[in-house]
């Protein structure tokens, strides 16, 4: 399987704050991620795949970006409904396998 | 507006079999793959399976030997099976369309169902 790391676990910040999370995948899959944003006891929400390719109605203040084993996401400017867990996912191989999360949080 | 409706038990007995339903509105479901994923409580997410509408499938080793994901075009809807459960399947049971080999994200979720096993 590939294991897929993200970092940090957990991130504190401020409205208005550029905040980045890493994913890092134990294996090359190419461009074959996908980022989501869940919030406490709702099902996670599609922002990015392919791995910069914004879902539609996705805020411009989300970008994605990497390549083989490193990738990134990054909010731009955080906003207060941006408080939440992220986590990234790989469809190159099966099994599917996702980060462990993480989890933004308000300074 | 495409919607999933995940439904089933909310409580089941260790060694029990695990079932639930999902019912697709708004789409065929001959149009995508569907997946089956899961949340422990304050844990992170697990892809369990996926199927197409002809009945092809693909599941996670890590439940293949108790699982089985399958579909009833009629209804729209899929389904998973998964026999001889204990506590660590407790979780939140999601269903989501899975774009397929090539786009294997899921861009549309149902709300979860939560199995507890007791």
């Amino acid at each position: 399987d590939v294991q897929m790391t993200q970092s940090p676990s957990t991130l504190t910040a401020s409205v208005g704050d550029r905040v980045t999370i890493t994913c890092r995948a134990s294996q090359s899959i190419g461009s074959w991620l996908a980022w989501y944003q869940q919030k406490p006891g709702r099902a996670p929400k599609l922002l990015i795949s392919k791995p910069s390719s914004l879902e539609t109605g996705v805020p411009s203040r989300f970008s994605g970006s990497g390549s083989g084993t490193e990738f990134t996401l990054t909010i731009s400017s955080l906003q207060p409904d941006d408080f939440a867990t992220y986590y990234c996912q790989q469809y190159n191989d099966y099994p599917y396998t996702f980060g462990q999360g993480t989890k933004l949080e308000i300074k | 507006q495409v919607q999933l409706q995940g439904s089933g038990p909310g409580l089941v007995k260790p060694s029990e079999t695990l079932s639930l339903t999902c019912i697709v509105s708004g789409d065929s479901i001959s149009t995508y793959y569907w997946s089956w994923i899961r949340q422990p409580p304050g844990k992170g997410l697990e892809w369990i399976g996926n199927i197409y509408y002809s009945g092809y499938t693909n599941y996670n080793p890590s439940v293949k030997s108790r699982v089985t994901i399958s579909v009833d075009t009629s209804k729209n809807q899929f389904s998973l099976k998964l026999n001889s459960v204990t506590a660590a399947d407790t979780a939140v049971y999601y269903c989501a369309r899975d774009r397929g080999p090539g786009s294997g994200y899921f861009d549309l979720w149902g709300r979860g169902t939560l199995v507890t096993v007791s």
